[in-house]
């Protein structure tokens, strides 16, 4: 079947100028998650959408950042007034159930959108 | 507030020699998952460890969740080409989905 889709694969923008990256998740799954990778760094939670419950928005790094999900399908994230230190890749993941008290659940990556900022 | 290092950043192995990098955590953790990204690629998933002790294996891997489960680690028995990436743990982290900072492995053939 379909595994997450991500658009566009690759943007470059100017600072300043606002950015909408697109998230497909698999079907049926019912999370979906959104990180930022650095280049050669590691993977840095921004947000989490489980059902319809309130998402766990913990992670974004500041208001210029936000996300939005609709019911269980895609999901935008949007990144405001970009800055330079805004350049990396940016996944988005789907499981089948969220986590709950503290249990992990297998996720599964979309290819990113490389985010380049000028 | 807990700590969690992975380690080592970079492992550079001859074709054929083992490799294996911890997980360490400064509190319990509750579960643990590993995943591996290839150069260019995205983050795949390998395993889930629950239980205090667990060991799993996947043909050349085995992994392992310590007995206090404040540590893990992936073993590689015989690198192969193949094995190129870098292998991240991920667990929760003051609940928050944390992962590792990555063990970047590199074969030489």
């Amino acid at each position: 079947g379909a595994g997450v889709s991500q658009s566009p694969s690759n943007k470059v923008t100017e600072k300043g100028k606002d950015v909408e990256l697109r998230c497909d998740p698999i079907s049926g799954h019912t999370a979906l998650y959104w990180y930022r990778q650095r280049l050669g760094q590691g993977l840095e939670f921004l947000i989490y959408f489980q059902g319809n419950s309130a998402p766990d928005k913990s992670g974004l790094p500041s208001d210029r950042f936000s996300a939005e999900r609709t019911g269980e399908s895609v999901s935008t994230l949007t990144i405001q007034r970009t800055q330079q230190e805004d350049s990396a890749v940016y996944l988005c993941a789907s499981s089948l159930r969220g986590t709950s008290g503290g249990a992990l659940v297998e996720q599964y990556f979309g290819p990113g959108t490389r985010l380049t900022v000028t | 507030g807990q700590q969690v290092m992975q380690i080592p950043q970079y492992q550079h192995v001859q074709e054929g020699e083992d490799f294996t990098t911890y997980c360490n955590s400064s509190t319990t953790l509750s579960n643990i998952q590993w995943y591996k990204q290839r150069p260019g690629g995205h983050p795949v998933f390998l395993i889930q460890l629950v239980k205090s002790g667990e060991v799993k294996k996947q043909k050349r891997l085995t992994f392992q969740f310590g007995e206090a489960k404040k540590n893990s680690s992936l073993h590689i028995t015989a690198t192969q080409t193949t094995d190129v990436g870098t292998y991240f743990c991920q667990f929760f982290g003051n609940e928050k989905l944390t992962f590792g900072t990555g063990t970047r492995l590199t074969i030489i053939p």
